[in-house]
């Protein structure tokens, strides 16, 4: 099915570092959302974006919706430990409730 | 309060077996979505209620797969005569509705099924 192009696929940083990644799609979305996966768990929404061009923070992260509605990133400011797993963009067509899922970041802090 | 539960969390199963996997959403959420992750992979969307009717199933691989919801809340997936593409792990997630991009959809830890 179709997906989002998420990228880096995996990263590897110090603690204390800032971290950004960032999806991009051929498809317009009205719905940005970004999730984190923690193994054996389900994915937990971070921060959900609702127009072009939103800049929105939670926290040590902060998330934007592009001005053309076809991409998002994220940052996450100063890395902790807490922070290593897996995060997924998911974008929401304006027509439908469907997400279209990123292939997801993981992040992985080194000792 | 509870959020989306799944059982059994790990199910081992061999080729040709069918299996059930069962999900309990959040009290009062009337939407519920079934959802396949494979290894590396992001989310692929299976199937939706709205209640207990599915607006949309384009999303099931197969006629092997089908689910259903009763009561409007209890859902099962189930998967016939299994093969070895069909392990992953098998995610739901319920919201308060449908249909809106305010309705924020909280997920279950998944159930890992892997087919031998």
């Amino acid at each position: 099915g179709q997906q989002l192009n998420q990228s880096p696929q995996s990263m590897f940083i110090q603690e204390g570092e800032d971290v950004s990644m960032n999806c991009t799609s051929s498809s317009i979305f009205n719905t940005w959302l970004w999730y984190k996966q923690d193994p054996g768990e389900g994915p937990v929404l971070l921060i959900a974006l609702y127009k072009a061009g939103e800049l929105t923070s939670n926290g040590r992260l902060t998330a934007q919706f592009g001005i053309t509605r076809k991409d998002s990133f994220l940052n996450i400011s100063a890395s902790i430990p807490s922070d290593v797993g897996i995060y997924f963009c998911a974008g929401q067509l304006t027509s439908n409730y469907q997400l279209i899922w990123g292939a997801g970041t993981k992040l992985i802090i080194k000792p | 309060g509870a959020g989306v539960s799944q059982s059994p969390s790990n199910k081992v199963t061999e080729k040709g077996k069918d299996v059930e996997l069962r999900c309990d959403p959040i009290s009062g959420h009337t939407a519920l979505y079934w959802y396949r992750q494979s290894l590396g992979q992001g989310l692929e969307f299976l199937i939706y209620f709205q209640g207990n009717s599915a607006p949309d199933k384009s999303g099931l691989p197969s006629d092997r797969f089908s689910a259903e919801r009763t009561g409007g809340s209890v859902s099962t997936l189930t998967i016939q005569r299994t093969q070895q593409e069909d392990s992953a792990v098998y995610l739901c997630a319920s919201s308060l509705m449908g249909q809106s991009i305010y309705n924020e959809q909280f997920f279950g830890p998944g159930t890992r099924l892997t087919v031998l």
